[in-house]
Parts: C-alpha cells; structure tokens; sequence
C-alpha cells in the first residue's frame, strides 16, 4: 500500500529563520513524484514544489526547497527566511500513477510564523 | 485560464435534503477527483473520473455519486445528506502525473 507520513502535527517558526517540514513515504512504483502544497486560511491549495523521483536533484522555488532522499523515502521541505504570509497548513503528496485515484496525502502539519 | 471552478462556496443542508456540488474546469485535463477534507485526516478520496463516461469509487464514496458527461465537468451529488458529511469538498484536477488544481473548497454543514 501507499502511504504518505506528515509526523509533525504542528510547527512554530521565527519570523526571518528557516524551517524544516518533514515527509517520509511508502510506494513499490518506480515512478511517481512528490508535492508540497500549501493551504492558507483562505482555503485555497496552492502547489508549493514538486520532486520527480527520476530526478536525483533536489527541486529549489526561491525560498522553497526539497531535501529528496529516495531510498530513506523522505521528502522535506525547507522554507528559508520565513515570511508571515508562509502561515498555513502544509500538506505532502504522492502521485504515483496516471490517475488521481493514484494520489495520496499525508495529514498536513500546520506551521506558525511569530513575527 | 479559470483553472478549477467549485461553486458554491459555502451551504448548510438539513439532514435528508440532497444537493449538487459544481465543479469544471477549463484546462482540458483528463483527470478529475473529490475529496472531503476533515480535521486531523488530511484529504481523502471519494470519487475520481480518468475521462468522460468513466468514473470510479475513492477511499470514502458512502453517500456520494459522480457522473462525467463531459471533460469539462464532475459534479457531485449528495443523495441525502447527514451530519457526517459535515466537511469542506474540495474538486481537482491534472493530466496525468502533472500538477493538480483544486477548487476553491466548499464549506457544508449538515444540520
């Protein structure tokens, strides 16, 4: 079975520092990619980064980065010089076939930002 | 691009009543899914659709049916609704293993 494990329920981070959002997850495919969405209090999700796993570089999106290692399964995700705005639940995904019944999230860790 | 539109944003049901959640989408992306998002729980499945006329059962399809008559649209029905359909109802799509759009949620409560 495929899962996806956000073992971070909540995160609290300084204004301006660097925060780490863990990911670990499970397949038995050897393609798929991996998601960072973000999810505010508007509701809205908004796609952060994306890994694909073929890729042995880690993805960067300004602030933003992945530390992918493929065989530990591990997928987080690094926001530097946090800003108030990154405030929002943070959710991981697999998408590990052609079809959305192929997605699977994690549980989302909830991030703070203190000013 | 509208990009994934959900309509409505927010609706509160009396137990029993039945009603339709709108999704469409105007990106000409084969995939289409629901989900139900609930505290603690992440977003999990309901129902899914790989192309028009093809729809199949996600992780939670009790109490839901989906139909695809066309590429553009997946709405969802609720046949009659109860208070453990309390949830926000998220639609999306993608084409293959590409990026997923979402909708922008909508809020029930099953009174």
């Amino acid at each position: 079975a495929q899962t996806v494990t956000q073992s971070q329920p909540e995160m609290s981070v300084q204004e301006a520092e660097t925060v780490t959002l863990s990911c670990t997850y499970d397949t038995s495919e050897s393609d798929y990619y991996l998601f960072w969405y973000k999810q505010p209090p508007s509701r809205q999700m908004i796609l952060v980064i994306r890994q694909e796993a073929y890729k042995q570089q880690n993805a960067t999106e300004n602030r933003f980065s992945v530390n992918f290692q493929k065989a530990a399964k591990s997928f987080s995700l690094k926001i530097s010089d946090s800003q108030l705005g990154d405030a929002a639940m943070y959710f991981c995904l697999l998408n590990y076939g052609g079809s959305q019944g192929n997605l699977i999230f994690g549980k989302g860790t909830k991030l703070s930002v203190k000013p | 691009n509208a990009g994934v539109t959900q309509t409505p944003k927010f609706q509160v049901l009396k137990t029993g009543q039945s009603m339709t959640l709108q999704c469409a989408q105007d990106m000409n992306h084969e995939y289409m899914s629901w989900y139900r998002q609930d505290p603690g729980m992440g977003l999990r499945l309901i129902h899914y659709s790989v192309g028009a006329g093809i729809t199949d059962q996600g992780e939670v399809p009790n109490g839901y049916n989906v139909s695809r008559s066309t590429t553009e649209d997946f709405p969802l029905r609720l046949l009659s609704a109860a208070p453990s359909q309390t949830s926000v109802y998220f639609c999306a799509s993608s084409i293959g293993q590409g990026d997923t759009f979402f909708g922008q949620g909508t809020r029930l409560t099953v009174v």
